[in-house]
């Protein structure tokens, strides 16, 4: 077990511009986040996903960014036409679903996004 | 919308000291209650997780306490080194959300030698 990982885990790229972060979660953990946290703040949730569904998105993703996990394992989030506002580390996370026993969330390492 | 508030925001103890964070929250309505430790530029490691019906975990020399029906959370450090310096982040999780985590902002925790 690796825990979750997260690549790139530094970005910076010009604004306009379309990037694409990707994260492998544990292995036998069907629940996968995406959470962004800017500096001085703690992490806000952006969406989830159980196995391939897609469940709930938060008003902060905006039409700019979408989310996939198409086979349930690895999920990829992407920015398109990066605004200086998105500069942020994104945060992936995994879990077994709620009523699980044990399940408490672990989060990967982040990819820092700086928009310039 | 639950809300979560940690207190302080930042806090410098001399090293060996025993110390308390604390978080409050909302909702009373959740389903777990998470502690998180952060490094500066990293990601977040779970410290210890408590579920809605009970009322403490420990680890080490780390010890959380969760008061629902007051919306109260402790974490208690007991004997704090240097390496303890990092901020700790509470979250809670509401029944049938998901697991989703609404957090604080943290407190920044420095334990000088």
């Amino acid at each position: 077990d690796t825990g979750v990982s997260q690549d790139p885990r530094h970005k910076i790229t010009k604004r306009g511009q379309n990037v694409t972060f990707r994260c492998d979660p544990i292995s036998e953990h069907n629940r996968l986040y995406w959470y962004r946290q800017t500096l001085g703040q703690g992490p806000e949730f952006l969406t989830y996903f159980q196995n391939e569904a897609q469940l709930e998105k938060s008003r902060l993703l905006s039409d700019r960014f979408s989310a996939e996990r198409p086979k349930g394992s690895f999920s990829t989030l992407e920015i398109q036409r990066t605004e200086q506002g998105d500069s942020a580390m994104y945060l992936c996370a995994s879990s077994l679903p709620q009523g699980s026993s044990g399940n408490t969330i672990y989060f990967g390492e982040g990819s820092w996004l700086t928009v310039v | 919308k639950q809300e979560v508030t940690q207190i302080p925001a930042a806090l410098s103890v001399p090293e060996g000291e025993n110390l308390v964070l604390n978080c409050s929250f909302t909702d009373s309505a959740i389903y777990n209650l998470q502690w998180f430790r952060q490094d500066p530029g990293k990601g977040l490691t779970s410290l210890l997780l408590i579920q809605s019906s009970q009322r403490e975990q420990t680890s080490g020399r780390l010890n959380a306490s969760l008061d629902k029906s007051s919306g109260r959370s402790t974490l208690y450090i007991a004997a704090s080194q240097p390496g303890d310096s990092a901020t700790y982040l509470c979250a809670v999780a509401l029944t049938g959300g998901g697991n989703k985590l609404t957090f604080g902002t943290g407190t920044q925790l420095k334990v000088e030698l």
